[in-house]
């Protein structure tokens, strides 16, 4: 499979702890973006990669929130502190640089429930 | 602030029955992509519109691109029960760094 995978699938915690997400795009995507979905929404954006390049941030990124891609290969994201206002599906996307298009392909999520 | 509304919010018809949901901005887009997330799952992206009228058909749904680039539409012709999901219209923002998501419309096709 050659997709967009993300890690754990599910992932519940107590309030206060701290999680961390993997995601491992695909090969040959440069970019590489972090969204938050909760139920009945759109995805929310939360950060940019271009390579290991952290470009773009969004305001709903707190100060909790940290995202990590090194070497520009596979993406970390970490929520410290976690609140259950945190509860949402973590989404993973990657995309080409072609033509400077943005076509992004999700992963599966995670979905987090903070208890 | 690019938004993206979309509508209507939630769309429940009989399997057979046609309809049409759409995706309007008040903001200019270089293109416009539409998925589709069933539960549980990330979004699959579905079609990209790129040039102001441009149709384009993917087996029972056709997808328009307005003129002004500023809205877009998803007509789904004799829709079936593997239809249901949440369709999804975006953008790229303006510095091209991310996609901008409308909220959505949640189809239910019923046999």
């Amino acid at each position: 499979d050659t997709g967009v995978s993300q890690d754990p699938r599910h992932k519940i915690t107590k309030r206060g702890q701290n999680v961390t997400f993997r995601c491992d795009p695909i090969s040959e995507h440069n970019r590489l973006y972090w969204y938050r979905q909760t139920l009945g929404q759109g995805p929310e954006f939360l950060t940019y990669f271009q390579n290991e390049a952290q470009l773009e941030k969004s305001r709903l990124l707190s100060d909790r929130f940290s995202a990590e891609r090194p070497k520009g290969s596979f993406s970390t994201l970490e929520i410290q502190r976690t609140e259950q206002g945190d509860s949402a599906m973590y989404l993973c996307a990657s995309s080409p640089v072609v033509g400077g298009g943005t076509e992004a392909f999700f992963g599966q999520g995670t979905r987090l429930t903070v208890v | 602030t690019q938004l993206l509304e979309q509508s209507p919010q939630f769309l429940s018809i009989q399997e057979g029955e046609n309809l049409t949901v759409y995706c309007n901005s008040s903001s200019v887009f270089s293109s416009l992509q539409w998925y589709r997330q069933e539960p549980g799952e990330g979004p699959v992206l579905l079609v990209t519109v790129v040039t102001g009228g441009e149709v384009k058909k993917l087996k029972r749904l056709t997808f328009q691109f307005g003129d002004a680039r500023k809205d877009s539409s998803l007509h789904i012709t004799a829709a079936q029960p593997g239809d249901t999901g949440l369709y999804l219209c975006a953008g790229a923002n303006q510095a091209g760094t991310a996609l901008i998501f409308g909220k959505g419309t949640t189809l239910s096709v019923s046999s």
